[in-house]
């Protein structure tokens, strides 16, 4: 069971070029996150979606991008990149509140962004 | 909004002893789950325990406990006998009950388990 995976694991971007963090998780969860960990820090949300063409943001969306046209996957888009979006990301995704489990959240191992 | 306050940037513990992680958090909410996670030098966020705040019963998982006081907003981690894989950045999250909004985390703790 593959869970959430991010892709890629590692990367360098300059500045005003963009990217796109991926992330696609194979549980058929509803709700799905983006969450940025910057050093010494906890992680912060970006924006989530509750389902397939919902999104919303969240603390800090500024900068970012997000669409969800599948159930599984939920792409971050970086829009010219600046050196305050070095951070690390994660993806999560829960089932939501009709689960048994439906508060538990899983990550995926992380995507470290540097902005040079 | 939420607020999540881990006070201690650092501790350290020698091995086999037992340590607390201090949480505090600040909400209007009611109905509401905290949790604890663990985050070794791999990245990965791991769940180490959660509670819910309609339970008045602490959640337990094998070493691991906490120490909810509802009324304080308190919400302490404490590990038993520790382990040299026990060392780790731990965070304290809150989610609000209902919603379909993220976590909220504090600013962690790093433990370090001393040989």
């Amino acid at each position: 069971n593959a869970g959430v995976t991010q892709t890629p694991k590692f990367r360098i971007l300059k500045i005003g070029q963009s990217m796109t963090l991926q992330c696609t998780q194979d549980m058929n969860h509803n709700y799905m996150y983006w969450y940025r960990q910057d050093p010494g820090m906890g992680l912060k949300l970006i924006y989530y979606s509750v389902g397939a063409g919902i999104t919303d943001k969240g603390e800090v969306p500024n900068g970012y991008n997000v669409s969800r046209s599948t159930t599984e996957d939920f792409p971050l888009r970086l829009e010219l990149a600046a050196p305050s979006q070095t951070s690390v990301y994660f993806c999560a995704s829960r089932p939501g509140w009709a689960a048994l489990f439906g508060n538990i959240q899983y990550f995926g191992a992380g995507t470290r962004l540097s902005v040079l | 909004a939420q607020t999540v306050t881990q006070s201690q940037p650092e501790m350290s513990v020698q091995e086999a002893e037992t340590v607390t992680l201090s949480c505090t958090y600040d909400t209007s909410e009611s109905n509401y789950y905290l949790f604890w996670y663990k985050q070794p030098p791999s990245r990965q966020m791991i769940l180490v325990i959660r509670q819910e705040a309609y339970k008045q019963q602490n959640a337990t998982e094998n070493r691991f406990s906490v120490n909810f006081q509802k009324a304080a907003k308190s919400f302490s981690l404490k590990i038993s006998d520790s382990q040299l894989g026990d060392t780790a950045m731990y965070f304290c999250a809150f989610l609000r009950g209902g919603g379909a909004d993220g976590l909220t985390f504090g600013k962690g703790t790093h433990l370090i388990i001393q040989p």
